[in-house]
């Protein structure tokens, strides 16, 4: 079935450490995409990722699709990353609907 | 600008009775999409339009219908509301492939 694996689920760093966050997702799924949703619920696209390596300010973003694997790295974390980071991965059945993992909840302490 | 409107942010129900759920978006996508996320669960998939007709239906039940009026509309009615039907509903758009999100709406259904 389609599946996305999200790990760890749950992660602490102290203000300036880095964080690596993992997904991996089925064969019967492409491309990957990243979302930051804030404690009030709402979903913040961070990155549309298909294949290769994107960059954002502190966050990498590396998606090797032969291996069915998408990472996110957080460097130099602060306290306002602080929330759920969310990955999908695209299913195309007569539409194209993303298949979410469970989500990774990252706490930064000052 | 939000690009994604959904209303209401919040809603109560009483079992048995009967709500929609309004998403307009202002991103110019042809394909919009609605998503549940319950408690303790992850994001999925319900409904994908394009261009105004319905693509694909994950949803079992058929309390749940879409309704497309205009282009960049795409209402989510419910009808026989259940308790079980407590959740954020998250209305989505894409051109093609990245999707963009609502800010939801939680219902909550007594």
């Amino acid at each position: 079935g389609q599946q996305v694996q999200q790990s760890p689920a749950s992660l602490v760093l102290q203000e300036g450490e880095n964080a690596e966050l993992q997904c991996n997702f089925s064969t019967s799924l492409n491309s990957m995409q990243w979302f930051y949703q804030r404690p009030g619920g709402s979903l913040v696209s961070l990155f549309y990722n298909p294949s290769g390596t994107k960059h954002s300010g502190r966050l990498t973003s590396t998606t090797v699709i032969k291996e069915r694997r998408s990472s996110l790295h957080i460097s130099s974390s602060q306290t306002t990353d602080s929330g759920t980071y969310l990955c999908a991965s695209g299913l195309s059945s007569g539409s194209w609907q993303l298949i979410f993992g469970s989500g990774t909840q990252l706490t930064v302490m000052p | 600008d939000p690009k994604i409107i959904q209303k209401p942010k919040y809603l109560v129900a009483v079992t048995g009775s009967e709500k929609i759920l309004i998403c307009e978006q202002y991103l110019g996508h042809n394909a919009m999409y609605w998503y549940r996320q319950s408690a303790k669960k992850p994001l999925e998939f319900m409904f994908s339009y394009s261009y105004q007709k319905l693509m694909d239906n994950q949803t079992a039940s058929s309390r749940f219908q879409p309704q497309s009026s205009k282009k960049n509309h795409l209402d989510l009615q419910i009808t026989a509301l259940k308790p079980d039907d407590s959740a954020t509903y998250f209305c989505a758009s894409s051109h093609p492939t990245e999707q963009y999100f609502g800010p939801g709406t939680r219902l909550t259904v007594l």
